[in-house]
């Protein structure tokens, strides 16, 4: 298996535009996390899926920041407009929990995206 | 103050030497209890998660949790400088979502 793919690895933009991060879970994995992690405030959760459904999305900052999950094989993030303070490295993460509870500590991480906001 | 709290450093040891890292945190619903270490410019991996309180070993590290303190450490034994990374704390109660430390930047020196 690839692992958690997430892309783009890197992406710059200005502020005001669109950013659309996106993530390709492992395949059989039903939940799906996105983190937000900055020097600042370390690894924050914004929000959580499973089986494709949004379960919690208390973690997502604002308005500007929007999830969605169409489909078991992909997740998008998108910020609109961005803003500097957006700037960090977001983590896609997967997980099951089929076959026992324990499945919910064993994150596999994306490798991120890192953006910056100008 | 965080839930969970977690001295950044960076620590830095020579190669060879018992390293301790550790986390305290106020959540006494905590239940399972995590190490996830990141290298740079790559996501965290799981070292090692443990239910409750006690002690878990796996090759060089191990994993104490005492609840009564509200207070988990990872030890490593015998540090290499491929052990240099982030290392991250992570902790939750029954539902699904991790709560993390902010991480302690490790440097094995050889």
């Amino acid at each position: 298996d690839a692992g958690v793919i997430q892309s783009p690895r890197h992406e710059v933009t200005e502020m005001g535009q669109e950013v659309t991060l996106r993530c390709k879970p492992i395949s059989g994995h039903d939940y799906l996390f996105w983190y937000r992690q900055t020097m600042m405030r370390g690894l924050e959760l914004l929000i959580y899926f499973n089986n494709n459904v949004p379960i919690d999305d208390s973690g997502m900052p604002e308005d500007r920041f929007s999830a969605k999950m169409p489909n078991a094989s992909f997740s998008t993030l998108k910020i609109q407009p961005s803003e500097p303070r957006d700037s960090a490295v977001y983590f896609c993460a997967s997980t099951s929990q089929k076959g026992g509870g324990s499945g919910a500590n064993v994150l596999t991480f994306g490798a991120g995206s890192r953006l910056t906001v100008l | 103050q965080k839930e969970v709290e977690q001295d950044p450093g960076p620590l830095s040891v020579p190669e060879g030497a018992i390293v301790s890292l550790n986390c305290t945190y106020s959540n006494s619903a905590f239940q399972y209890f995590m190490w996830y270490r990141q290298y740079s410019r790559k996501g965290p991996e799981l070292l090692m998660y443990t239910y409750s309180s006690g002690n878990k070993e796996d090759g060089r590290f191990t994993a104490q949790v005492d609840k009564s303190s509200k207070y988990i450490s990872l030890f490593i034994r015998d540090s290499q400088p491929s052990d240099s990374a982030t290392y991250l704390c992570a902790m939750r109660n029954a539902g699904n979502m991790l709560t993390f430390g902010g991480g302690t930047r490790l440097m094995v020196k050889p």
